[in-house]
């Protein structure tokens, strides 16, 4: 198993410029997240999908979109990036049950100039 | 959701056991609590969670008091390599809750 994958690892935007962070799971976990993590911050949640179909605002949704593409696909979209979007970007899931563990992606690096 | 109070750093030597601790004073009846550990700038870890009895595996040791107010994570034999960012959360096991990772203790292990 790949567990959760993120593409791209790195980029560099303009403000105003637009992109997809994408993440996919091969685990078949129900749940999906998407945080950001701030220079010496803990992680922000962004969006959150407890299940195919639904997605729910997190702490932070302000600037971003998200879609469930299916069970095991969730991504993040930047419509006009500005420099404070400027962060470490994870994805994770989990599949609800006994351990109840979240698996975390590599992160996605991004800069907005 | 509770919310959780840690330290922002601790030191512990190599070889030595390190016990970090929480706080959730306002942590309710359903609500686990978990512990999560980011190494470097890594994504973070799963560690160990428990409801209200102690909890051991190979990685670490969880210690919830009786009241379930405050909890302690305990790494017995602390290598150089247990060197990150703790975070202790509670949350309840459904797919619908939002997990809040706080800013976490940072563990720095001494040789």
């Amino acid at each position: 198993n790949a567990g959760v994958t993120q593409t791209p690892k790195f980029q560099v935007l303009k403000t105003g410029q637009s992109m997809t962070l994408q993440c996919a799971q091969d685990m078949n976990h129900n749940s999906m997240y998407w945080y950001r993590q701030d220079p010496g911050m803990g992680l922000r949640l962004i969006y959150y999908s407890a299940s195919e179909g639904t997605t729910d605002k997190g702490e932070v949704p302000n600037g971003y979109n998200v879609s469930r593409l299916n069970k095991r696909e969730f991504s993040l979209r930047l419509e006009s990036a500005a420099p404070s979007q400027t962060s470490v970007y994870f994805c994770a899931s989990i599949r609800w049950g006994r351990r109840n563990e979240q698996f975390f992606g590599p992160g996605t690096r991004l800069t907005v100039l | 959701d509770a919310k959780t109070t840690q330290p922002p750093s601790m030191d512990c030597a190599e070889g030595r056991a390190a016990n970090l601790p929480c706080n959730h004073s306002t942590i309710s009846g359903n609500e686990y609590v978990y512990w999560y550990r980011q190494i470097h700038s890594q994504g973070p870890q799963y560690i160990i969670h428990g409801l209200k009895n102690n909890e051991t595996n190979e990685m670490a040791s969880l210690i919830i008091t009786e009241d379930r107010k405050s909890s302690t994570l305990i790494l017995p034999h602390a290598t150089l390599r247990d060197t990150a960012v703790y975070y202790c959360i509670v949350s309840r096991p459904f797919g619908n809750e939002k997990l809040t990772f706080g800013t976490g203790t940072r563990l720095t292990i001494i040789p």
